[in-house]
């Protein structure tokens, strides 16, 4: 049975504090994605990575960067967290242009 | 700007019909569509892909059209049951990454 999977399912965390959400397949899949899902506003992509080491901005990466040092785990950082990046955070794989098999995704809480 | 509109935040049907669902999308020409289901505290889940060059996919109780020319699809579930309640979000191709509408929440009543 495939499977993503992330570190936690839910996190709070302070305002200013540095945060690492893990992202992990099984499936060897090249592609890897980020998400956060906001309601009424869907999922935003906010960065991809196509292979070990390679990312690409999506289309809201400002406060976030990314770090893929293996091919099975994709990271996304929080450099200094704030109150309207709370949300829920969403990681995805997927081999090609086919489906993307998505995680459970993390709600993150900053106070 | 690149733009993908599904019809509704909520759509309320009766069990045993039809619920039809619709994306649309502006300044984008993807190469295929995918849709997907998600259910409240999870994941979305793949359920079709359909591309450009087919006008129509089946699976089961679902159905997804692509229409290029009105850059729409619709997305139909046959025979609907309280089961099929979820939100449903259809996402276009970008050549390597998706793009994800905002999704419609259906309720199928008993």
């Amino acid at each position: 049975d495939v499977k993503v999977t992330q570190s936690s399912r839910y996190l709070v965390k302070r305002t200013g504090e540095k945060v690492f959400l893990e992202c992990v397949q099984d499936m060897d899949h090249e592609n890897m994605f980020w998400y956060r899902q906001d309601p009424g506003l869907g999922l935003r992509l906010i960065y991809f990575s196509y292979d070990v080491k390679m990312k690409e901005k999506g289309d809201i990466p400002e406060g976030y960067s990314v770090s893929r040092e293996k091919k099975e785990r994709f990271s996304l950082i929080l450099e200094s967290a704030s109150t309207n990046q709370t949300s829920m955070y969403l990681c995805a794989s997927s081999y090609g242009g086919n489906e993307q098999f998505f995680g459970p995704g993390t709600r993150l809480t900053v106070l | 700007s690149q733009k993908i509109e599904q019809n509704s935040e909520a759509l309320n049907i009766q069990e045993g019909k039809t619920a039809t669902l619709t994306c649309n999308y502006t300044n984008y020409s993807p190469a295929y569509l995918q849709w997907y289901r998600q259910d409240p505290g999870r994941g979305p889940v793949f359920l079709l892909l359909i591309r450009e060059n087919e006008k129509e996919k089946r699976k089961e109780r679902l159905k997804v059209t692509f229409d290029t020319t009105l850059k729409q699809s619709l997305f139909h579930i046959t025979a609907s049951q309280p089961a099929d309640s979820a939100t449903y979000l259809c996402a276009l191709d970008r050549g390597g990454d998706m793009r994800f509408g905002a999704g419609t929440r259906l309720t199928v009543k008993p």
